[in-house]
């Protein structure tokens, strides 16, 4: 059964710092690897997919790693603002349509 | 475009009720995911509709069940509510199943009395 986990479960970071945030997975046999972005109370924001044939995506000031073969993806963010507070989910497809998420990251970026 | 809009945006109901769930999908996508999210955890899938056809669930009892329409709009529906269904019900629409980035709604808060 896939496991996705998140570390850290919560981060705080100064205006400007570069961040990085984990998300590892059990089973390496995944269709994709997605980032997402929820604000409290909100949907998710689709923010990076990653194909399972892909290493890695950029948009903008974020960039997401996947690593198949250990399981692991990281998402980068870059010269981070205040408008970037927000939780952090990653998640894998796999063939059967289910996508496992992580419980997520809860990024704080202080001004 | 019309992004993936959900209805209601709150709900309150008593254990043991009935409740239905909508969700309008984005233009030109005709697959529908449907996810249960208690606080502060990840979104759980319940499963998955493409082309009105069931194609994938989770691990959810026969009392969560769904519906997709000819337009690619979806329903979610839990009867015998327990306390334990109360959680943001999350939608998502795609393109082909399997292949294609997932687009949320902004969900459904679910609060079981």
């Amino acid at each position: 059964k896939q496991e996705v986990t998140q570390i850290p479960a919560a981060l705080s970071v100064p205006e400007g710092e570069n961040l990085v945030l984990n998300c590892s997975f059990t089973d390496s046999a995944i269709y994709n690897l997605q980032w997402f972005r929820q604000d409290p109370g909100k949907g998710l924001t689709s923010l990076l997919l990653i194909q399972s044939s892909q290493r890695e995506q950029t948009s903008g000031r974020l960039n997401a790693s996947l690593d198949k073969s250990s399981g692991r993806s990281t998402l980068y963010i870059a010269a981070s603002q205040p408008g970037d507070s927000a939780t952090y989910l990653c998640a894998v497809e796999e063939g059967n349509n289910d996508m496992r998420f992580g419980a997520g990251t809860r990024l704080t970026v202080k001004p | 475009e019309t992004g993936v809009t959900q209805s209601p945006t709150h709900l309150i109901k008593t254990r043991g009720q009935q409740v239905t769930l909508r969700c309008s999908s984005q233009s030109g996508h005709n697959t529908v995911s449907w996810y249960q999210q208690a606080l502060g955890q990840g979104p759980q899938f319940i499963f998955q509709y493409y082309r009105e056809e069931e194609n994938g669930r989770g691990n959810f009892p026969p009392r969560f069940s769904g519906l997709q329409f000819p337009n690619y709009s979806s329903e979610l529906n839990v009867n015998a509510l327990e306390l334990d269904d109360s959680a943001l019900y999350l939608c998502a629409s795609s393109g082909p199943s399997g292949a294609y980035e997932q687009y949320f709604g902004p969900g459904t808060r679910l609060t079981v009395t």
